[in-house]
Formats: structure tokens, sequence, C-alpha cells
């Protein structure tokens, strides 16, 4: 079946940087969009940023520009997602979710199972 | 990009129905049809259950229906259920490969 395993919790130290991974299965990896959404303790969601597994291109949400780095690996098919000179606020949960259709419609139909970040001295 | 606004929360007696508004700007609801509305129950996964605007996944219940006018977008539910308390989120599309969501309603089944 479809899926995408993301991988464990992590802690870190304020300044350091995180890298979660994002494995897809059951499905033509190239084809679909993956987006990066995070919410934080109490907060809503919030849209981070997109990655085209097929040529790699990127788009991040302004906020995180100059901070976050989403990559791929063909391979593997795994999708990174590197967010450095990390802060307390950064402290969330962080999932990946794959578009819904091939031709990008821009909703997400198929999300990870989040993974934890937590941001402390 | 601002976030999208919704109500902070909206209740409802099983069986009836409640409509969460979603309002955003004309770059954003107001200029695509690409709005979609997630179902996220603390502890799980955010579930799709509407995208461009009124379409229904595979396997989601016609009690969900969305819509549009103007630069507000709308969640309505009929046939309140138990199972359907949960906080609920719209996003859109803001061109250019941007998406925005909105801040959440949290639903109360009474």
């Amino acid at each position: 079946q479809v899926q995408l395993v993301q991988s464990g919790a992590e802690v870190k130290k304020p300044g350091a940087s995180v890298k979660v991974s994002c494995k897809a299965s059951g499905y033509t990896f190239m084809f679909y969009f993956i987006y990066w959404v995070r919410q934080a303790p109490g907060q809503g969601l919030e849209w981070m940023g997109i990655i085209n597994p097929t040529d790699g291109s990127t788009t991040y949400a302004q906020k995180f520009q100059g901070r976050v780095t989403m990559t791929r690996d063909t391979s593997t098919r795994t999708v990174y997602m590197e967010l450095s000179s990390l802060r307390s606020e950064d402290t969330a949960v962080y999932y990946c979710a794959r578009d819904l259709a091939a031709a990008g419609r821009f909703s997400m139909d198929v999300w990870g199972q989040g993974t934890t970040v937590t941001v402390s001295s | 990009q601002s976030a999208l606004t919704q109500p902070a929360s909206v209740s409802g007696s099983p069986g009836q129905s409640i409509t969460i508004s979603c309002t955003g700007t004309s770059s954003d609801v107001g200029t695509y049809d690409v709005v979609s509305w997630y179902q996220h129950h603390p502890g799980r996964a955010p579930k799709l259950i509407i995208y461009e605007v009124n379409k229904w996944p595979s396997g989601i219940s016609n009690r969900f229906s969305g819509s549009k006018s103007g630069n507000t977008a709308s969640l309505t539910i009929s046939g309140l259920q138990a199972e359907d308390e949960a906080d609920y989120y719209c996003c859109s599309y803001a061109g250019s490969r941007t998406l925005v969501f909105g801040g959440g309603t949290k639903l109360t089944v009474l």
C-alpha cells in the first residue's frame, strides 16, 4: 500500500541542524510532489515547502527560506528535510505528505506518521 | 503569506450540521479553486477530506462538503457524529507552488 515512513524523534540544541527523512513506498516515487508541514505544540498546521522528486526542484515558504533544505534520493525513494539554526520555536511535529495526484493537485492525501523534533538546551 | 482566517471553535449536537469558514485574500482563496480541507485528530496524521473546493477523495463521506464564494471557502459537515470531533484546517494554493493553511478550527460535538 502507499505509505510514507519518517525517521524517529530528534532532540537538538539551539543553533544545531536537524535532518528528517521520509521514505516512500507503494507508488511511482518520481511522479508525486512531496510536501513538508509542521505543527508546534498548541499551534496549527504550517506549510514549509514542496519538492518535486522528478527533478529535485523546491519551493519553500518565505518564513523558512535560508534555513530549510529539501532534497531527495531517487535510488532509495527518500525525501529529506533539513532545518538549520534551530531555536526553541522550531520544536514541533514535522510531517511529510504526498500530493493527491501525479499531475500536482496541491492537496495532500498520504501523510507520514510525523517526526517530533525537540529543541532544548 | 498570512494564514487564512478560521474561527477558533465551533460546536454542534449529533445529527446537526455545522459550517466552518476560511477567509483568505485575492492572492489565494479568491483566485484559485485549489482549497483543501483536513481533519486532524490529536496524535494522528491529518486526513484530507475535501480538495479543489468541493471534491471528495476516495473513501470520504459525502457528509463533508465544500464551497467557495469570493475570498471565503467553507466546509459543511452534516449529520454530525461523535467521531467528527477534531481540528479542521483549510489550505489554499497561493501561486508559484506555495500553499497557506488556516489557523485551524476545533469542532466539539456536544
